[in-house]
């Protein structure tokens, strides 16, 4: 089975720029996509096919996907943006997530 | 506006089936796909198949539930249904309904879920 693997957290400071990896075998031959877990509530998409933001999704948000890595990136962060991150993608078969990252905005 | 609402038993024995049905509203339930995904309790998500309607019904599934899940969709009620038999205590979760996206770009396939349901949780428990 095809894996993805984050770290648990990272933190950053409101203002600055967070950067959240997802790494796996050959991901950039793959398409990743990005939810948003806040407490309580379900999973947004923030990012699919790599680097597209959905509708009312913040242009913060941007997306990266090269060699074993992709990368969620939010600049000038927010204390709203503090959540759970998802990476996912597919492999053919299945739809594969990331352990997820715990985003600390401090 | 689409949304999605999951209906079902909150509670289920061990070695029962768990039953799920999630509701659509806002769009056709034909030719789109319909995702269930759980959560157990302080974990990560997983993914447990979709299903596609298109007066045809195709499934993918998780490889490691596919003996015992099953998804399923009523077009008349606008609903699709998860089964999942023979359940233990690691099925406890927040399950999740979703609508999937599938398609080919430029490098390859894709599939991601751009709407969810508010989950409902399911505790196995004798």
């Amino acid at each position: 089975s095809y894996d993805l693997t984050q770290s648990p957290s990272v933190s950053v400071s409101p203002g600055q720029t967070a950067s959240i990896t997802c790494s796996g075998d050959e991901l950039g031959d793959k398409y990743v996509c990005w939810y948003q877990q806040r407490p309580g509530q379900s999973p947004v998409v923030v990012i699919y096919q790599d680097n597209k933001r959905p509708s009312g999704i913040p242009e913060r948000f941007s997306g990266s996907n090269s060699g074993n890595t992709a990368t969620l990136t939010i600049s000038g962060t927010q204390a709203m943006d503090e959540a759970d991150y998802y990476c996912q993608a597919w492999d053919g078969i299945t739809a594969v997530f990331g352990g997820g990252t715990k985003l600390t905005v401090l | 506006q689409v949304q999605l609402q999951e209906s079902g038993p909150g509670l289920v024995k061990p070695s029962e089936t768990l039953s799920l049905t999630c509701t659509v509203s806002g769009v056709s339930i034909s030719y789109s796909y319909w995702s269930w995904i759980r959560q157990p309790p302080g974990k990560g998500l997983e993914w447990i198949g979709f299903v596609y309607y298109s007066g045809n019904t195709n499934h993918k599934y998780n490889p490691s539930l596919e003996n015992r899940v099953n998804i399923s969709v009523d077009t008349s009620k606008k609903q699709f249904s998860l089964r999942l038999t023979s359940v233990s205590a690691a099925d406890t979760a927040v399950y999740y309904c979703a609508r999937g996206r599938k398609g080919v770009a430029t490098i390859t396939s894709y599939y991601y879920m751009d709407v969810w349901g508010k989950g409902t949780t399911v505790t196995v428990s004798s």
